[in-house]
C-alpha cells in the first residue's frame, strides 16, 4: 500500500493558461474524490468517481473544470483558462466502500498558484 | 445537507497539558464522523473515525473522540499534548449513503514549550 499520490506537488501558472493534475489512488480503491482547499478553510468537495463513472459534481466545479477517470484507476483534473481565484490546494482522496466503512485516504495535494 | 462547525479557530496549549477540540455537526441521520490532521503544505492524515457502536473511539497518536448524539458533537481529546501535535485539525462528516465529506474550517493548534 503506497498511499494516494498526486502530481505535480506544486504548479505555478499564468492567468489564462490550462493546467492538469493527476491523482493515483490506493490500488484496490474504486472511489476517487477531488477536493479544493483555500487558505484558512477546510477542503471543499468538487467531484467523485466510482470506478470510471463520475457520480457527483459540486456547483463549485464550473465549466472550466473537468475531471476524468478513464480506466477506473488514475484520475486527472483539468482547469482551463485559469483565474487567480483558482489558486488553492487540490486534494485527491480514495476509498473502498466495499469495506462498508467509506474511509477516505488523502494524497499530499497539488498546490496551484495562478499569477 | 450536512454541515460541520468547529467553533475554535485557534487553540494554544502548553506541552503536557490536556487538549479538547470541539466539533458540532448537522445531519439528519447517523453520520460517519472523522478527524483529520494536516501539517503545513501537506495532505490530511486520518486520526480516527466513528461509524457505529462504542461512542468513544480511539485513534492514532494517543487521540480519542467521543460521539454524543444528543449534542451533535464529536470532540477530539488528548490527555497530554506533545510539541509535534502542533498542526491544523479538521472534523468531517460523511452521509451514510454518500461518499463526499463535508469538512469544518479547522482548528489550528499551537503548543507552547
Amino acid at each position: 500500500d503506497t498511499g494516494v499520490s498526486q502530481d505535480p506537488r506544486h504548479k505555478i501558472t499564468k492567468r489564462g493558461q490550462n493546467v492538469t493534475f493527476r491523482c493515483d489512488p490506493i490500488s484496490e480503491h474504486n472511489r476517487l474524490y477531488w477536493y479544493r482547499q483555500t487558505l484558512g478553510q477546510g477542503p471543499e468537495f468538487l467531484t467523485y468517481f466510482q470506478n470510471e463513472a463520475q457520480l457527483e459534481k459540486s456547483r463549485l466545479l464550473s465549466d472550466r473544470f473537468s475531471a476524468e477517470r478513464p480506466k477506473g484507476s488514475f484520475s486527472t483534473l483539468e482547469i482551463q483558462r485559469t483565474e487567480q481565484g483558482d489558486s488553492a490546494m487540490y486534494l485527491c482522496a480514495s476509498s473502498s466502500p466495499g469495506q462498508s466503512t467509506d474511509t477516505q485516504y488523502f494524497g499530499p495535494g497539488t498546490r496551484l498558484t495562478v499569477l | 445537507a450536512q454541515s460541520v462547525t468547529q467553533p475554535d479557530i485557534h487553540i494554544t496549549v502548553s506541552e503536557g497539558a490536556s487538549l479538547e477540540l470541539r466539533c458540532n455537526y448537522s445531519y439528519g441521520a447517523t453520520p460517519y464522523l472523522f478527524w483529520y490532521v494536516q501539517s503545513p503544505g501537506q495532505g490530511l492524515q486520518l486520526l480516527l473515525k466513528y461509524f457505529s457502536g462504542d461512542t468513544l473511539v480511539q485513534g492514532i497518536k494517543g487521540f480519542e473522540a467521543e460521539f454524543k448524539r444528543s449534542q451533535s458533537s464529536f470532540n477530539l481529546r488528548k490527555p497530554s499534548v506533545h510539541w509535534s501535535d502542533a498542526a491544523e485539525y479538521f472534523c468531517a462528516v460523511v452521509a451514510s449513503n454518500a461518499g463526499k465529506s463535508t469538512f469544518g474550517d479547522g482548528t489550528t493548534l499551537t503548543v507552547k514549550p
